[in-house]
């Protein structure tokens, strides 16, 4: 079946550093990524659409220069959270389609549990 | 605004049970829904998956149902056991203008399973 692969699982540092997250689709090509945000107790919230080639898409309220998607390949999203501070603390997820049509399920990553101290 | 709101949030029950999980959203037009489980500190596996033009999906144990005009899917766990425990997120996917398609997710419910 479709895997997604995150890395890294966990990260702890200091604030102010810059934090680069990555998703790989590991056996099929995803023209399409996403990045979501989950606080404890509150529901997977989307953050952005990575478009391969392109620029991503930010949903209402994320700052594009504090996530800064790149989505240089098929198979590869990254996340770069820019001079990271304790608030962005969280656990970020990504997914992929092979096909994003509403047809195919979003295959997701294992989570980043990103903690600012 | 879509809105996917999940009752209960937490369920206990003693092994063997068979339980609901309850899934509501606020818009109809939607494409699917998708029923996920998350074990803590993980991310999430897909369980089921309904198209909006079907009624009900079933893998193993498992049988979800879709009602579109009211809003509403139901999780049905048979013989429950205690590797079911986790938290079970139900989401629906919808396309907005300009052609994107985006999940909403609503905030799960965490069951235990006590053997």
């Amino acid at each position: 079946g479709a895997v997604v692969s995150q890395h890294p699982s966990r990260v702890i540092c200091k604030s102010g550093t810059s934090v680069k997250i990555e998703c790989r689709s590991l056996d099929f090509q995803a023209t399409t990524m996403f990045w979501y945000r989950q606080f404890p107790k509150k529901s997977l919230m989307l953050m952005a659409t990575s478009n391969e080639g392109s620029k991503a898409t930010y949903e209402q309220g994320v700052e594009k220069d504090k996530f800064l998607i790149n989505h240089a390949s098929l198979t590869l999203s990254t996340l770069t959270v820019t001079s990271a501070h304790p608030e962005d603390s969280s656990f970020y997820i990504c997914s992929a389609s092979p096909r994003p049509d509403g047809n195919q399920p979003q295959h997701f990553g294992d989570g980043t549990r990103l903690s600012i101290l | 605004k879509q809105e996917v709101t999940q009752i209960p949030a937490a369920l206990s029950v003693p092994e063997g049970e068979n339980l609901v999980l309850n899934c509501s959203f606020t818009d109809s037009a939607i494409y699917n829904l998708q029923w996920f489980r998350q074990d803590p500190g993980k991310g999430l596996t897909s369980l089921l998956l309904i198209q909006s033009s079907q009624r009900e999906q079933t893998s193993g144990r498992l049988n979800a149902s879709l009602d579109k005009s009211s809003g509403r899917s139901t999780l049905y766990i048979a013989a429950s056991q205690p590797g079911d425990s986790a938290t079970y997120l139900c989401a629906v996917t919808y396309r907005r203008e300009g052609g994107s398609e985006k999940l909403v997710f609503g905030k799960g419910t965490k069951l235990t399973v006590n053997p």
